[in-house]
């Protein structure tokens, strides 16, 4: 049990454009899920925390226009990188949590932008 | 401020040698404690945690850590390294003020020699 599914796993997409992550708890409902950004070879850096029905809490430097999240459901919760830039390829990883302080992790969406 | 710091920023060992990760923990109460092993361009998995009790965690793919207050640590160990072994560690520590967020070291690669 416990499974988070991201989609897509790995996206390519040109700079100016707009790209949209699922995360999904594939076995359990999650009122607050987590987006993670890890540049290469580097520890996790938490983006924002996302709660279902409420606005996501943003990190101190990261820019809520540029990415939108949304937790429309217990089960989804969505990152949309707007207006992509290249220095905004990296690889993005969600996390579900559940009971006292349990996350379960996505297998992460690689971001490349052109 | 609460924090983690992994010292150890490589770490190579031979294939059936013993392993220990070093985890230190700064928290003003008794911590959650969590060690994740992360793959290349995989997901994090979690290996073990500690929320109370026995001192001695038992996990996955036999790996066991200490929780010793007196040391603020949190060492991840195995008696027998496998080569499958190889990937990236990071330790957590959960949080405060009900946010349920990780705290996150910045993680130990570990290699392991045939």
């Amino acid at each position: 049990g416990a499974v988070v599914s991201q989609h897509p796993s790995w996206v390519i997409c040109k700079s100016g454009t707009s790209v949209k992550i699922e995360c999904r708890s594939l076995d359990f409902q999650a009122t607050t899920m987590f987006w993670y950004r890890q540049f290469p070879k580097q520890s996790l850096m938490l983006m924002a925390t996302s709660n279902e029905g409420s606005k996501a809490t943003y990190e101190q430097g990261v820019e809520k226009d540029k990415f939108l999240i949304n937790h429309a459901s217990l089960t989804l919760s969505t990152l949309t990188v707007t207006s992509a830039h290249p220095e905004d390829s990296s690889f993005y990883i969600c996390s579900a949590h559940r009971g006292r302080y349990e996350q379960y992790f996505g297998p992460g969406t690689r971001l490349t932008v052109t | 401020a609460q924090s983690v710091t992994q010292p150890d920023i490589h770490i190579t060992v031979s294939e059936g040698a013993s392993l220990e990760l070093r985890c230190n923990y700064s928290y003003g109460a008794t911590p959650y404690l969590f060690w994740y092993v992360q793959s290349p361009g995989q997901g994090l998995q979690l290996l073990l945690k500690y929320f109370s009790g026995d001192t001695l965690v038992q996990g996955i793919k036999g790996f066991e850590a200490e929780f010793k207050r007196s040391q603020s640590s949190f060492n991840l160990r195995k008696p027998s390294v496998h080569w499958s072994d190889a990937a990236e560690y990071f330790c957590a520590v959960g949080a405060t003020s009900g946010t349920y967020k990780y705290i996150f070291g910045t993680g130990t690669r570990l290699k392991v020699l045939a």
